[in-house]
């Protein structure tokens, strides 16, 4: 059974770089297979993809994101990471990590990381 | 980028029929997949493909997109199936690929 673990810091000042790692226990990140994304909700608010990696290293980005975010990939650890730059309170939300698998026709989330909440604040 | 539209919140009372509707633009010809998230957990997948059901999920479950709407319809909802549900689609040739619904909270009254 995969299972996906979001871990870093829960508290980040304004300004500076949000950082994440997600674990991947049960399988690996190195099968062409699976995308490999970042999906956040602010409190009481709605899901927002953030972006996804490829185990070639391959990345998309969300366009309203774009110029902040990096996701990498190492797959001798079997994880990936968010890195979100300059950082204001409205980046504080839980932050997920999911894995996109290929169905008949299209791609959709099938496993998630239980979440880990991140509050940007001085 | 594409935009889904779904309605705030939806109440049925238990044993009825709960439809949750997605609307996008031509959201017929996509695929449109539909997560179940229930307090402090996880999003989980409840839909594929506008109708296939993962393993696990009951039959219940079941869900049509055609037109400009797509819909996620529970039969005998239970109290259990309170919880928060997302439409999902991946939009493929655009620059935003995945995007997600605003979010319905299903209400058992």
């Amino acid at each position: 059974q995969v299972e996906l673990q979001e871990s870093g810091p829960g508290l980040v000042k304004p300004s500076e770089t949000l950082s994440l790692t997600c674990s991947v226990s049960g399988g690996s990140v190195s099968r062409n297979s699976y995308y490999w994304s970042w999906i956040r909700q602010p409190p009481g608010k709605g899901l927002e993809w953030i972006g996804y990696i490829y185990y070639s290293g391959t990345t998309n980005y969300n366009p309203s994101l774009k110029s902040r975010v990096s996701i990498s990939i190492d797959t001798s650890q079997n994880q990936f990471s968010l890195k979100l730059r300059s950082v204001t309170a409205a980046d504080t939300a839980v932050y997920y990590c999911a894995r996109e698998s290929w169905l008949v026709r299209t791609i959709a989330f099938d496993m998630w990381g239980q979440g880990t909440m991140v509050t940007v604040s001085s | 980028s594409y935009v889904l539209t779904q309605p705030p919140s939806v109440s049925v009372a238990p044993g009825q029929t709960a439809r949750i509707t997605c609307g996008g633009n031509n959201i017929g010809s996509k695929s449109v997949h539909w997560y179940q998230q229930k307090p402090g957990q996880a999003p989980a997948p409840v839909v594929y493909d506008d109708s296939d059901r993962p393993s696990g999920i009951p039959e219940r479950f079941s869900g049509s997109n055609s037109g400009n709407t797509a819909t996620l319809i529970i039969s005998r909802v239970e109290a259990g199936d309170e919880a928060d549900y997302y439409c999902q689609v991946w939009d493929s040739s655009s620059d935003h690929p995945r995007v997600f619904g605003g979010g319905t909270k299903l209400t058992v009254l």
